[in-house]
């Protein structure tokens, strides 16, 4: 079956512009995650939905970042008065249940200019 | 707090030899889960394996084995007869029961493999 899609695959954007990066899980996955990985790093966990609300938003680096599910499903994160220190790979993923392995989408490159 | 440390950040075998990549951990809780996770170069994470910290039985997959020790908190990976397709970049992860769903990943290890 289908993976999880994010798009877009590449974003440029200018410093200061607000962005939004779509999920799309595998179907029937009522859990799901978003990373953010820098250059040379592992992912850095950012948010945790379960079915239509976020269970931790612990990784999330300030107010800028805010992420939604309003069904249950697509999952949308969303970057206000982006900074070039936004710039990374961001990644999604989904789980059948919180505990099941984590299945990881291609991630949207981030530039910010 | 939980932590992974890949010390290896890069790794370079000739074909055929085996390899294997080293993680240690650490967390407070009893029970957690870890991860490895492979990169490849075309960025997509591919899961290999997750185990519990209840389960120490090492496991083999094809090619692929792990040698979990709680001893030394301890959670390598051995891949035998290397191939050119295993050039990628390898993520060891935990995840602890406190916080189950948030996976805290290592640095990683960049393995190639030289035909």
């Amino acid at each position: 079956g289908a993976g999880v899609s994010q798009t877009p695959s590449n974003k440029v954007t200018e410093k200061g512009k607000y962005v939004e990066l779509r999920c799309d899980p595998i179907s029937g996955h009522t859990a799901l995650y978003w990373y953010r990985q820098s250059l040379g790093q592992g992912p850095e966990f950012l948010i945790y939905f379960q079915g239509t609300g976020a269970a931790d938003d612990s990784g999330l680096p300030n107010d800028r970042f805010f992420a939604v599910r309003p069904e249950g499903s697509v999952s949308t994160l969303k970057i206000q008065r982006t900074e070039r220190g936004d710039s990374a790979v961001y990644l999604c993923a989904s789980s059948a249940d919180p505990r099941g392995e984590q299945y990881f989408g291609p991630g949207t490159r981030l530039t910010v200019t | 707090a939980q932590k992974v440390t890949q010390a290896q950040t890069e790794n370079s075998v000739v074909e055929k030899e085996d390899v294997t990549l080293d993680c240690v951990y650490e967390t407070r809780d009893t029970t957690y889960y870890l991860f490895w996770y492979k990169q490849p170069p075309s960025g997509e994470l591919v899961f290999l394996i997750r185990r519990n910290s209840f389960d120490e039985q090492n496991e083999i997959s094809g090619r692929y084995s792990w040698n979990f020790q709680k001893s030394t908190s301890s959670f390598n990976f051995t891949i035998t007869a290397s191939q050119v397709v295993d050039s990628a970049v390898y993520f060891c992860a935990l995840s602890d029961d406190s916080s189950a769903s948030k996976i805290i990943f290592g640095s990683g290890t960049r393995l190639s493999i030289r035909p």
